[in-house]
């Protein structure tokens, strides 16, 4: 059964840092490893989707990248803002299911 | 706008009395899902569909019930809910089980 793990549980970061986000995974038979925000009170937003075969996706700030064979990814925020305050999630998608990892809770202080 | 609509998005019911979470998609995506998210426990998906008539149980489907009539629309059913399904729940499509999972903005249910 696919176990995801997420470290750290909570970070706390200054604005501007750089910082870095980490996702583990037990099986790496996937299919693709999407990043998600949450926001308190709030559904959950899509931040990249990495397909297996990729190793990294980037989107303005985010940059995200997968080593399947380690079972390991990271989400990289530049520049980090009060606004990236949130609780950061990961997910694997195998054979007809998608499994999450606890999450990682982000603190920006201005 | 391309949106996953929950409704209720919040339900403070009694034990035993029956309720429905209704989840549509405007995306004309295929697979459809529900998931619980629980402090300290993440995510857990309940049932998925792959498409209408199809659907399977996920990790904690014990005391749920769902359906598949038509593409849109996938509800969530409690036939006699109890206070251990207190719980943010959240339903999910995706035009495959392998592509972006697009969110509702999720039902806070609490069974008292």
């Amino acid at each position: 059964k696919q176990e995801v793990t997420q470290i750290p549980a909570a970070l706390s970061v200054p604005e501007g840092e750089n910082l870095v986000l980490n996702c583990s995974f037990t099986d790496s038979a996937i299919y693709n490893l999407q990043w998600f925000r949450q926001d308190p009170g709030k559904g959950l937003t899509s931040l990249l989707l990495i397909q297996s075969s990729q190793r990294e996706q980037t989107s303005g700030r985010l940059n995200a990248s997968l080593d399947k064979s380690s079972g390991r990814s990271t989400l990289y925020i530049a520049a980090s803002q009060p606004g990236d305050s949130a609780t950061y999630l990961c997910a694997v998608s195998g054979d007809n299911d998608m499994r999450f990892g606890a999450g990682t809770r982000l603190t920006v202080k201005p | 706008e391309a949106q996953v609509t929950q409704n209720p998005r919040y339900l403070i019911t009694v034990t035993g009395k029956k309720l429905t979470v209704t989840c549509s998609q405007n995306m004309n995506h295929e697979y459809m899902s529900w998931y619980r998210q629980d402090p300290g426990l993440g995510l857990r998906q309940i049932y998925y569909s792959m498409n209408v008539e199809v659907t399977d149980k996920g990790d904690v489907p014990e005391g749920y019930k769902v359906s598949r009539k038509e593409k849109r629309n996938f509800p969530l059913i409690l036939e006699s809910p109890s206070p251990n399904q207190t719980s943010l729940y959240f339903c999910a499509s995706s035009s495959h089980y392998r592509t972006e999972a697009f969110f509702g903005q999720g039902t806070r249910l609490t069974v008292v």
